[in-house]
């Protein structure tokens, strides 16, 4: 059974940059029908897909976000990361990890989630 | 601001049936697959439907999906109380470089 597990701090400070990684464990990540993605929820609120990446380091970003976001892929390691750059309070968010399908880019697997506040 | 709209709410008896709309346009819905998730507060998001209408394994055939031009329905029969949850369409969107778009969510509550 694929798990992933998202790890990083829980507490940023304004204007600083937010990392997170996520561990895959169950399976091997370089499979060319999957992607891995990054999804966040503001407390409250719906979900907002942040980016997805292809094993081969390949990335899509939303366009909301792309100036501030970018992902990278360790599969030696089973992990995918994600960076924020000049966060504000509006990043505060669930961020959860997920493997998409390339295919038709449904997660069938997430991550628990880690929740991540942006504040001084 | 998410380009799939959903009801808000929605609500039945255990037992009923509801059904949740996902209003997109030709640039998601009516080009690309869409999924649905079920999210329990405090829990990640479960994969319910792909492909517009099909279940994961391990997933009731009470719950069904459908896809008609630029929007889709899912349906949840012999409603129970831990269907009670947050509810969201999923696809890709193929306008400006393309992303993934969620729809704006709907509560489902079991009176």
């Amino acid at each position: 059974q694929l798990q992933l597990r998202e790890s990083g701090p829980g507490l940023v400070e304004p204007s600083e940059t937010l990392s997170l990684t996520c561990t895959v464990a169950g399976d091997s990540m370089i499979k060319t029908s999957y992607f891995w993605a990054w999804i966040r929820q503001p407390p409250g609120k719906g979900l907002e897909w942040i980016g997805s990446i292809y094993y081969s380091g390949s990335t899509y970003y939303n366009p909301s976000l792309k100036s501030r976001v970018t992902m990278s892929i360790d599969t030696s390691k089973n992990q995918f990361s994600l960076t924020l750059t000049s966060v504000t309070a509006a990043d505060t968010s669930v961020y959860y990890c997920a493997r998409q399908e390339a295919r038709n880019w449904s997660g069938h697997y997430w991550g628990q989630g880690t929740l991540v506040t942006v504040s001084s | 601001q998410s380009v799939l709209i959903q009801p808000p709410s929605v609500s039945a008896a255990p037992g009923q049936k509801v059904t949740i709309s996902c209003s997109g346009s030709t640039s998601n819905i009516g080009h690309n697959y869409v999924s649905w998730y079920q999210q329990v507060p405090g829990t990640a998001p479960k994969l319910l439907i792909y492909d517009n209408d099909k279940r994961p394994s391990g997933i009731p055939d009470r719950f069904s999906g459908s896809k008609s031009g630029t929007s889709a329905t899912l349906g949840i029969t012999g409603l129970q109380t831990g269907d009670e949850a947050d509810f969201y369409c999923g696809t890709w969107d193929n306008s400006l470089s393309g992303l993934y778009v969620f729809g704006t969510g709907t509560k489902v509550t079991v009176l």
